[in-house]
């Protein structure tokens, strides 16, 4: 199993909706979570950070962390296509580990 | 605040050459990390410094490898006798604290032909 696994995509979501990104891991003993996103050719740039249980809000971003379930999610409400981009998700703290992303895509 | 910053952007080598990139992180970050990422994947931690200690290197980091931070503040990146598995896109982050947030520099793409 890997140590952060995430649903590799395509996900194709409307314009305006809302999408919805998830990754679990295995270690029950990780504290911290980062999401990225990284277009095409281009490094990862830090969405959302979260590192305790429930839900973080910032802008059009929610970032989710369940201990108890080991899942991590990552919500993006009004999605625009400048949204479209692959997402990263991070355990930074113990294993220094990414998920192998999810390619979003965003349809006008 | 200017960011992290790497150099060169771009590589292309031979193989059997050697080759060093190097890595100025944000001026108050004490903590540097290097990556390696290639196509389609996430990136792969390969190793990474606090001031100028190297605390952990991946099993990924062959002895072809080697990093330093002689001073705590830039770093630098390098790969002896390169091979065409090692094209890839290596990756700088820097964070102030542990398991902080860590930003990363635009990174180096290597082409090993």
């Amino acid at each position: 199993q890997k140590e952060v696994e995430q649903n590799s995509g395509p996900l194709s979501v409307p314009e305006g909706a809302i999408a919805s990104l998830n990754c679990t891991y295995s270690d029950r003993g990780s504290q911290s979570f980062f999401w990225y996103r990284q277009y095409s050719g281009k490094s990862p740039e830090l969405i959302m950070s979260i590192y305790s249980n429930g839900d973080k809000e910032d802008g059009r971003f929610t970032a989710q962390l369940n201990k108890a379930s080991q899942y991590v999610s990552l919500l993006i409400r009004d999605s625009q296509p400048s949204d479209s981009a692959t997402y990263l998700c991070f355990e930074g703290a113990q294993k220094l580990v990414f998920g192998q992303g999810t390619r979003l895509t965003i349809n006008p | 605040d200017t960011g992290v910053s790497q150099d060169p952007r771009h590589k292309i080598t031979k193989r059997g050459q050697n080759v060093t990139f190097r890595c100025d992180p944000i001026s108050e970050h004490n903590r540097l990390y290097w990556y390696r990422q290639t196509l389609g994947q996430g990136p792969e931690f390969l190793t990474y410094f606090q001031n100028e200690a190297q605390l952990e290197k991946s099993r990924l980091l062959s002895d072809r490898f080697s990093a330093e931070r002689p001073k705590g503040s830039f770093s630098t990146l390098e790969i002896q006798r390169t091979e065409q598995g090692d094209s890839a896109m290596y990756l700088c982050a820097s964070s102030l604290v542990v398991g902080g947030e860590q930003y990363f520099g635009p990174g180096t793409r290597l082409t090993v032909t």
